[in-house]
């Protein structure tokens, strides 16, 4: 079975922390995708990756930086965390040409 | 960049009427049409897609339909069920190799009352 696995699932952390948010993938997908889900605003990319240390921004880039060192991992890092980047987080990923994204149960950020 | 916009944004009908949601993009590029399902506490899940060169597809009591003059497709759900409530999302990306990004409308809240 597919399997897309978000390391935390609820978290709170204070503003100006430091935050990783980690995402496995064991279906040896080329693709990794991190998105924000607020309601109303629907799912906004962040950052995706077609490849091992390779990243590309976004719609939402701005405060969020990533890291894929192995094929199965994906890193989302808030440097400095800030109460408007409380939000649900999604990550997911695709084959390189099936298309179909296969999401994470999502990691639930609020910024005190 | 492709833009796509989803109606209504909250959607109530009875159990066993049909549910119709409806979502435009912008990029006429655009050649991939998937669409999300999301229940309350659960991740999103592929429902049903559409290719471009296909104007209409079903899988039991859903389908999807495609105008791609109008740069439109639709979402349809016969026989509804409570089990259907949820949160649909629905997308559309130029499916250039393995570039391109799903682009998602910003959803649309079901409620199917028994």
């Amino acid at each position: 079975d597919v399997k897309v696995t978000q390391s935390s699932r609820y978290l709170v952390k204070r503003t100006g922390e430091k935050v990783f948010l980690e995402c496995v993938q064991d279906m040896d997908h080329e693709n990794m995708f991190w998105y924000r889900q607020d309601p109303g605003l629907g799912l906004r990319l962040i950052y995706f990756s077609y490849d091992v240390k390779m990243k590309e921004k976004g719609d939402i880039p701005e405060g969020y930086s990533v890291s894929r060192e192995k094929k199965e991992r994906f890193s989302l890092i808030l440097e400095s965390a800030s109460t408007n980047q409380t939000s649900m987080y999604l990550c997911a990923s695709s084959h390189e040409y099936t298309g179909e994204l296969f999401f994470g149960e999502g990691s639930r950020l609020t910024v005190l | 960049g492709e833009n796509v916009e989803q109606h209504p944004s909250t959607l109530s009908v009875q159990e066993g009427d049909s549910a119709v949601i409806k979502c435009t993009y912008s990029d006429s590029a655009s050649n991939y049409f998937p669409w999300y399902k999301q229940e309350l506490g659960k991740r999103p899940q592929l429902i049903i897609d559409i290719r471009s060169n296909v104007g209409e597809k079903k899988d039991q009591r859903i389908a999807v339909t495609l105008n791609k003059t109008a740069k439109h497709f639709s979402l349809h759900i016969t026989e509804t069920q409570p089990e259907d409530s949820a949160v649909y999302f629905c997308a559309a990306r130029n499916y250039g190799g393995s570039q391109g990004n799903l682009i998602f409308g910003k959803g649309t809240k079901l409620s199917v009352k028994p």
